[in-house]
């Protein structure tokens, strides 16, 4: 079956314009995350999603960025007013949870968000 | 604050040699030490999953070992190939939500 999608696969955009990056996770997977990758960085968590609800929220940088899932599929991570530093690759990642024991998180390509 | 940190940052071997990366994460609120494969232009790709001190776990040429006591893992690549290269990334986990703290991972460059 398909894997993770993310759309667009690359975004270039000028200072203060707002972004919205898309997630389509693996079908049956309930459980979403977003990832960024400053350059030098590692891999940073962002947001959690178990359904549609958000648990945990402790990554987002500040209250410019928000995500939100619907239908317990897509989810949109929304940045607002971009910054020059919020230039990174966003990643999503899903996985199917409730199984019992660990399930593996499955990874989307990316997408590449230039701030000019 | 939870800090995973790899070692070394980049790694130039010859086709044929062995190497091996580390990782080490907090020892205290442990769940699960993850490494990851990711290529340039690709996902990151799931390479293992441990959750026991002691866990060894092998996939062809690569192996990896867990010591939770301590907080550290180690990854082996037996007989490096050049399709090998790519950033290894190893990740902490402290609870079953599945968010993982990744370290910076360790770029790999096998040369033929």
């Amino acid at each position: 079956g398909a894997g993770v999608s993310q759309s667009p696969s690359n975004k270039v955009t000028e200072k203060g314009k707002d972004v919205e990056l898309r997630c389509d996770p693996i079908s049956g997977h309930t459980a979403l995350y977003w990832y960024r990758q400053s350059l030098g960085q590692g891999l940073e968590f962002l947001i959690y999603f178990q359904g549609n609800s958000a648990p945990d929220k402790s990554g987002l940088p500040s209250d410019r960025f928000s995500a939100e899932r619907t239908g317990g599929s897509v989810s949109t991570l929304t940045i607002q007013r971009t910054q020059q530093e919020d230039s990174a690759v966003y990643l999503c990642a899903s996985r199917i949870t409730g199984t019992g024991g660990w399930s593996e998180q499955f990874f989307g390509p990316g997408t590449r968000l230039t701030v000019l | 604050i939870l800090n995973v940190e790899q070692s070394p940052q980049s790694l130039h071997v010859q086709e044929g040699d062995s190497t091996n990366f580390t990782c080490s994460f907090p020892s205290s609120n442990f769940y699960a030490l993850h490494w990851y494969r990711w290529e340039t232009a690709k996902s990151p790709e799931a390479l293992f999953v441990m959750t026991l001190n002691g866990d060894e776990k092998k996939k062809g040429r690569i192996s990896a070992t867990l010591n939770t006591k301590e907080g550290y893992s180690y990854l082996y690549i037996k007989g490096s190939q050049p399709e090998d290269s790519a950033t290894y990334l190893c990740a902490f986990s402290s609870s079953n939500t599945g968010k993982l703290i990744f370290g910076q991972g360790t770029t790999l460059q096998v040369k033929p």
